[in-house]
Parts: structure tokens; C-alpha cells; sequence
């Protein structure tokens, strides 16, 4: 079983819409999640990042994280066909110090949604 | 450049062969890491350099896989007799690893370059 569980899709929705993304995860050392979101044929870009339970809001986007149930969510209001994409949920543990300074190590992914929004 | 630059974009090359693929970081972020993305996949952890030293090789699947980061900026991901189960997107990532514990996540979030897309023939 993967550490991360992600629904691959595709998932087609109208303009306008609001879109659900899901996640669950299996190891409670993660403590720090992100949403990335990749283009076709090109490297993820970071769409949100949090490290608490609960909500976090950045224009039409809106991260939730249950860390009791290792369940976070990315929601889309007012989708636009211009977020077609595949998009990925990633999660590590807490950062450690090193010598060159404090670092989060390696990001453990989903799988990817791959998402369309027809106009 | 402003963002992580990967060389070359595309690579063909036939089963047994050597291969280079390389990054070049964003300036001044000292950490580097490699991942390797399979066709319908997520992106899954090879190494992960602090510095020029590699602080987690975990992921590296067997020795024919070797990254080195010399002087603490562009690194090469090396793959000797390749398979063509080789064939994916590898990608680079680096972010700031900054000293200190200030908001330390929003600095050291992993930039991602386009990738190289390996495919042995």
C-alpha cells in the first residue's frame, strides 16, 4: 500500500464549478502538506502549502487538512478552463538542521488528479 | 536563470547504454533533489543533496543510478546500462534550506524544473 492515496481521475467538470481533490495518507509523521499543480509536460509548480489542521484560503483555492483522519483536501471555487491540469498532493515529515542549514528533505506524492474544465 | 534549468529536455537512447541528465538550481538554494515521474504517476523521491554532499539516497532504486552535486550547485543524475524500464520524467527540484527555524517551511519550498524525459528504445 502507498503512503499516499490519491483518486487519479480524470475528473470533467463544467466552468464555474467547484472542485473537490482529495488525499489520505497513511503515516502520521507527515506533518506538512502541499498542493502542486503540473502542466502537461511540465514540472510541478507549488499551489498552497499548510502545517495545521483546518482551513487555509488563497483566492479560489482552499486547502484542508484532518490530521486525525489523514485526510486533506484542495478545493477550487469558480473553476476556469485554465486550471486543466493534473494536480498533485505532497507531504514530509517535520524539517531537520543540518549542517547546511534546516531542510524538509524529500516531498512523498500522490498519485495525481487529472483534471479538465470544459467551457 | 530565475528558475531550475534541466538538460537536456528530451533524451532517446537505446537499452545499455550511459546517460547524463543535469540541473542547474536556482542561484543560492543549497538544497537539490531528484525525483523520477512515470507515465500517469507522482513524482517519487531518488536523492536529495544538502550542500555537495547527498544527505538521503534512499531512493535511488539500484547502483546503476548515481547523482553527484561537486561544487553545491548543478548536479548530474547519472544511469549506467540503461533499462527500458528507465523510461520516465526525472525531474529536479531545489529549494532554500535556509539556517534558522523563521517560518522555516515558506523557505524551503522545492522548486521544480520541466524535467528531462528519458526514453530507452
Amino acid at each position: 500500500q502507498k503512503e499516499v492515496e490519491q483518486d487519479p481521475g480524470p475528473l470533467s467538470v463544467p466552468e464555474g464549478a467547484i472542485v473537490s481533490l482529495n488525499c489520505t495518507y497513511s503515516n502520521s509523521a507527515f506533518q506538512y502538506f502541499m498542493w502542486y499543480r503540473q502542466y502537461s509536460r511540465k514540472g510541478p509548480e507549488l499551489l498552497m502549502y499548510t502545517y495545521s489542521s483546518g482551513n487555509k484560503e488563497d483566492g479560489r483555492f482552499t486547502a484542508q487538512v484532518d490530521k486525525s483522519s489523514k485526510y486533506i483536501s484542495l478545493f477550487i471555487r469558480d473553476s476556469q478552463p485554465s486550471d486543466s491540469a493534473t494536480y498533485l498532493c505532497a507531504m514530509t515529515r517535520p524539517p531537520r538542521l543540518n549542517a547546511g542549514g534546516t531542510s524538509y528533505g524529500k516531498l512523498t506524492f500522490g498519485q495525481g488528479t487529472i483534471l479538465t474544465v470544459h467551457p | 536563470g530565475a528558475g531550475v534549468s534541466q538538460t537536456p529536455s528530451n533524451k532517446v537512447t537505446e537499452k545499455g547504454k550511459y546517460v547524463e541528465l543535469r540541473c542547474d538550481p536556482i542561484s543560492g538554494h543549497t538544497a537539490l533533489y531528484w525525483y523520477r515521474q512515470s507515465l500517469g504517476q507522482g513524482p517519487e523521491f531518488l536523492i536529495y543533496f544538502q550542500g555537495t554532499g547527498a544527505a538521503d539516497d534512499s531512493g535511488l532504486p539500484n547502483d546503476r543510478f548515481f547523482a553527484v552535486r561537486p561544487e553545491g550547485s548543478v548536479s548530474t543524475l547519472k544511469i549506467q546500462r540503461t533499462e527500458r524500464g528507465d523510461s520516465a520524467v526525472y525531474l529536479c527540484a531545489s529549494s532554500l534550506a535556509p539556517t534558522g527555524t523563521s517560518r522555516p517551511l515558506a523557505k524551503n519550498i522545492q522548486y521544480f524544473g520541466a524535467g528531462t524525459r528519458l526514453s530507452v528504445l
